[in-house]
């Protein structure tokens, strides 16, 4: 059963252009939604997170927003650059149990043409 | 500052071999510990965790087992490789007062032929 459905699978944007990666979730329990950057050949390293009492966080050049009504939240990347090349996986997890484990997305490959 | 440490990189093996990937944690006690497969299309799929020396959980019932003989050190154990073992396996761990971020390893590219 696939909790957290990603979407796209993969994504081409020019230079300075603003993809926009999309997760959704079934499970109202959840209380933290991260996203995770991997790059080839290398683990998943934790890129920005929410909680569901903010509607958007902003890190730098990426932005999460969140709708808890729809039960979605997405990654936008702005003036994206090659080096933000990668695999990017949204998840989530409830923390509020005893014991929260991240349910991942599928992941989104994600190029960036110069 | 933590470290982890994952190996191999790489790994050829035939079906019906058995299989040890380790993975060792450093400058941190008591961490939770974590094993991941990624197949190509189907994600992070978490396979064991580990909150303490012995204590395993496994998420899927599979052909792989896991152990923590210390408190720093998680390996994941096969004793006949099948062709669907092949993938990306990742070892992670958190801190076990906030389990909120996962720190990777670098992975095992394991093939099993």
């Amino acid at each position: 059963q696939q909790q957290v459905k990603q979407s796209p699978q993969s994504l081409i944007v020019q230079k300075g252009g603003i993809p926009i990666i999309n997760c959704a979730y079934e499970n109202t329990a959840f209380d933290y939604f991260p996203w995770y950057q991997q790059f080839p050949g290398k683990g998943p390293a934790l890129l920005i997170a929410i909680r569901p009492d903010v509607s958007e966080k902003k890190e730098g050049r990426f932005t999460i927003s969140f709708n808890k009504s729809a039960k979605q939240f997405s990654l936008h990347i702005m003036d994206s650059q090659p080096g933000d090349s990668a695999t990017y996986f949204c998840a989530a997890a409830n923390y509020g149990g005893s014991q929260g484990n991240l349910i991942f997305g599928k992941g989104t490959k994600l190029s960036v043409k110069p | 500052s933590q470290t982890i440490h994952q190996w191999p990189a790489t790994l050829v093996q035939p079906v019906g071999s058995p299989l040890s990937l380790e993975c060792t944690v450093e400058g941190t006690s008591n961490p939770n510990l974590y094993w991941y497969r990624q197949a190509a299309g189907r994600g992070l799929q978490l396979l064991f965790y580990s909150v303490g020396i012995g204590q395993i959980s496994s998420e899927v019932p599979q052909n792989l087992s896991a152990s923590r003989p210390q408190d720093r050190q998680f390996i994941l154990s096969s004793k006949k490789l099948l062709l669907s073992d092949s993938g990306f396996y990742l070892c992670a761990w958190s801190n076990g007062v906030n389990n909120e971020k996962l720190f990777f390893g670098s992975g095992t590219q394991l093939s099993v032929l």
